[in-house]
């Protein structure tokens, strides 16, 4: 059964950091895009990054270029979001997805983990 | 970048009545590999968005048959035949061909 654990969320001030990890199960974890994919409060759901499976591309939302990092540890099947120079506008709940395939994005999104809330505030 | 465009983005339906929702993607979402990256998810109230179909047509495992989606292209529809109570939430359309993109999501009620 595959299963995704999100952890790490919390309050933080704005220009903090935080890391947000996923523990993955279930599946051979390091041939799958894996993704974060986010949730602001009452609003529509909003892709962040991907780490592509197959030749370890990363790719982000032009709004957290340059802040945010996506990073995988195979040994432990886990997957992490470092995120910095947090603003008020990350606030959201986020997601970590499995994709279907190992290149690129994944082509769609067939498991979600729970989310875990990051709110940036002061 | 692609944009994803839903309507309508609320519907009240009637028990045993059909729904249809529509997505507009800004660029054709027909890959070289012949599969078409338009994928469906619902999100039931209180709950992580779920798969409900992929490559345009394709119901996810575990998804009801009363759950159906067409198109081409540019243009998708996601229909159900007879609507039910444990379908409220909000549905959401993405394609994935591009940097992935989500639209605005239709929110689904029961009358």
């Amino acid at each position: 059964e595959v299963q995704l654990v999100e952890s790490g969320g919390g309050l933080v001030q704005p220009g903090g950091s935080l890391r947000l990890s996923c523990a993955a199960s279930g599946f051979t974890f390091y041939t799958y895009a894996m993704s974060w994919v986010r949730q602001a409060p009452g609003k529509g759901l909003e892709w962040v990054s991907s780490f592509s499976g197959s030749d370890a591309n990363t790719f982000y939302t032009d709004s957290v270029k340059g802040r945010f990092t996506i990073s995988r540890d195979t040994s432990k099947n886990t997957l992490y979001l470092q995120m910095s120079s947090l603003r008020a506008e990350d606030t959201a709940v986020y997601y970590c997805v499995k994709g279907y395939s190992g290149s690129y994005y994944g082509a769609y999104f067939d498991y979600w983990g729970q989310g875990t809330l990051v709110t940036v505030s002061s | 970048d692609v944009v994803m465009t839903q309507s309508p983005l609320s519907l009240l339906v009637t028990p045993g009545e059909p729904a249809s929702i529509s997505c507009r993607s800004s660029q054709n979402l027909l890959h070289t590999n012949g599969y078409t990256y338009l994928d469906w998810y619902l999100q039931k109230p209180g709950q992580s968005p779920q798969l409900l179909i992929y490559f345009g047509s394709n119901r996810a495992s575990g998804v009801p048959d009363r759950f159906s989606g067409s198109g081409s292209g540019t243009d998708f529809t996601l229909k159900i035949s007879r609507v039910e109570a444990e379908d409220v939430g909000v549905y959401y359309c993405m394609q994935a061909l591009h940097t992935p993109a989500f639209g605005q999501g239709t929110r689904l009620e029961i009358k």
